[in-house]
């Protein structure tokens, strides 16, 4: 089945420790998105990727830092300069026909709880 | 992107038509609505999208008013499985690439059985 991976489903972390977030997909997407979720909110945009190798800042990207290298994986990896960093983590993408309406496919979602 | 304003919650009866509002009054011309759901702990799904003429798919319907300052996603059958928090997002296409999404608060539908 094609789809986005993101794993694990719950992570919990110390304080001061940075972490990494997986996002997989076979897709064969072009794009791919970080978006950070509090409860009771909207999505708010980290960070995303229109190709290989390059990368760009959303809207709240202070204390987050992503890579690019495959196609198919976009890690993100919260550091410990992100002040408040427990939420809820969904990774996203769309192909470039897709992209034209704004279409994203999301994954599952990684909820990670800083102790 | 216009900003959009969403009533916080809304009960429907399953078996019934729900009609889930969206006010959009700074459209500009080049500027789609699209919206989305989320059921709870779950990634959003794209519903529909529409410019000014009103769309039909195997999951909803969107109505666009004539001056396109409004608009009301449809879901003709509630079911249960359809409560979820609706966004309805304003923005226009991508062009070239492809950037992200502007998500609010969203409209909180409930089935009721």
């Amino acid at each position: 089945d094609g789809g986005i991976t993101q794993s694990p489903k719950y992570l919990f972390r110390k304080e001061g420790q940075n972490v990494t977030l997986s996002c997989e997909q076979n897709l064969n997407h072009d794009a791919m998105y970080w978006y950070r979720q509090d409860p009771g909110q909207g999505l708010r945009l980290i960070y995303y990727s229109q190709i290989v190798n390059d990368f760009q800042k959303g809207d709240i990207a202070e204390g987050y830092s992503v890579s690019r290298e495959k196609k198919e994986s976009f890690p993100l990896t919260v550091t410990s300069a992100q002040k408040n960093p427990t939420a809820f983590y969904l990774c996203a993408s769309s192909t470039p026909t897709r992209a034209y309406i704004n279409e994203q496919f999301f994954g599952p979602g990684t909820r990670l709880t800083v102790l | 992107d216009a900003k959009t304003t969403q009533p916080p919650s809304m009960d429907c009866a399953e078996g019934r038509a729900a009609n889930l509002p969206c006010n959009h009054s700074t459209i500009s011309g080049n500027e789609y609505v699209y919206w989305y759901r989320q059921i709870h702990s779950q990634g959003p799904q794209y519903i529909i999208h529409g410019l000014k003429n009103n769309e039909t798919n195997e999951m909803a319907s969107l109505i666009i008013t004539e001056d396109r300052k409004s608009s009301t996603l449809i879901l003709p059958h509630a079911t249960l499985r359809d409560t979820a928090v609706y966004y309805c997002i304003v923005r226009a296409y991508s062009g070239g690439g492809a950037d992200g999404l502007t998500f609010g608060k969203g409209t909180h539908l409930i089935i009721q059985p």
